[in-house]
C-alpha cells in the first residue's frame, strides 16, 4: 500500500512561478525524501529531511516536515521548463530507530512548467 | 559511468516465458534495492540486499520472482512464467549503509508481457 500521498496529482504553472507539492504519510518515519522522475526514466534524488528536522533548503528547493501532522511539502521557486517531471515523496519507516532504506513512495505529482 | 546500470532497458516477452534482469550498483554501495513501478504509480518496494544477504522481501514478490546478489556485487531479478500483470518498470537502486541515506536509481528495465 502507498504510504505517501501527494497532493495535487497534477500541477500546471508558468515559468518563473513557484510550485508547491504536498505529501502525507501514515507511520512514524526515520526520514522523508523527495525524488524527481522524468518521463520513462529512473528517479533522481532531490533532498532528504530527517525526522528531527523541520525545514531544509537546496538551491531552489525548500522542504518542510511536520511530524505531528505527518506531512511534508516541497517548494520549487522560480520554476523552469526543465523542472517538468513527476515528483515523488518517499518515506523511510522508523523500525525501532533503524533505517533499512526501504522506501515507501506516494503516487507522485506531475508538474508541467510552461515556457 | 559510475552510476547504477540496468540491463536490458527494454524486454518484450510472451506470457509464460522466464525473464532475467541485471543491475550493477555503484561499486562501493553495500545496499541494493529492487522496486517495481506501474504506469501512473510510484515505485513499490520488492526486495533489498545488504552485501550478498537478501534481508527483506515484499509480499508483492510471489514465488515466481527470485533475486540474487552473488558476492555482493551485481544483482539479478528473475521472473518465471511471466503474466501480463508483471508488465511494469523494474527499478534498481543502491546506497551505502547508513541511517539516512539517499538511494541512487538506475534507468530501469521496462518489461512488457504479451
Amino acid at each position: 500500500s502507498q504510504q505517501g500521498e501527494e497532493d495535487p496529482q497534477a500541477l500546471s504553472i508558468q515559468e518563473g512561478e513557484n510550485a508547491t507539492m504536498n505529501c502525507s504519510y501514515k507511520t512514524s518515519i526515520n526520514n522523508l525524501q523527495w525524488y524527481r522522475q522524468n518521463s520513462g526514466r529512473g528517479l533522481v534524488h532531490l533532498i532528504l529531511i530527517r525526522s528531527n528536522e523541520r525545514e531544509k533548503h537546496s538551491g531552489r528547493l525548500r522542504v518542510t516536515l511536520d511530524t505531528s501532522k505527518k506531512s511534508s511539502s516541497l517548494l520549487i521557486t522560480a520554476s523552469r521548463a526543465a523542472d517538468t517531471a513527476s515528483y515523488f515523496c518517499a518515506t523511510d519507516e522508523n523500525a525501532g530507530g533503524t533505517s533499512y532504506g526501504k522506501l515507501t513512495f506516494g503516487q507522485g505529482t506531475i508538474l508541467t512548467v510552461h515556457p | 559511468d559510475t552510476g547504477v546500470s540496468q540491463n536490458p532497458r527494454h524486454k518484450i516477452t510472451k506470457r509464460g516465458q522466464n525473464v532475467t534482469f541485471r543491475c550493477d550498483p555503484i561499486s562501493e554501495h553495500n545496499r541494493l534495492y529492487w522496486y517495481r513501478q506501474t504506469l501512473g504509480q510510484g515505485p513499490e518496494f520488492l526486495t533489498y540486499f545488504q552485501n550478498e544477504a537478501q534481508l527483506e522481501k515484499s509480499r508483492l514478490l510471489s514465488d515466481r520472482f527470485s533475486a540474487e546478489r552473488p558476492k555482493g556485487s551485481f544483482s539479478t531479478l528473475e521472473i518465471q512464467r511471466t503474466e501480463q500483470g508483471d508488465s511494469a518498470m523494474y527499478l534498481c537502486a543502491s546506497s551505502p549503509v547508513g541511517t539516512a541515506v539517499e538511494e541512487y536509481f538506475g534507468p530501469g528495465t521496462r518489461l512488457t508481457v504479451l
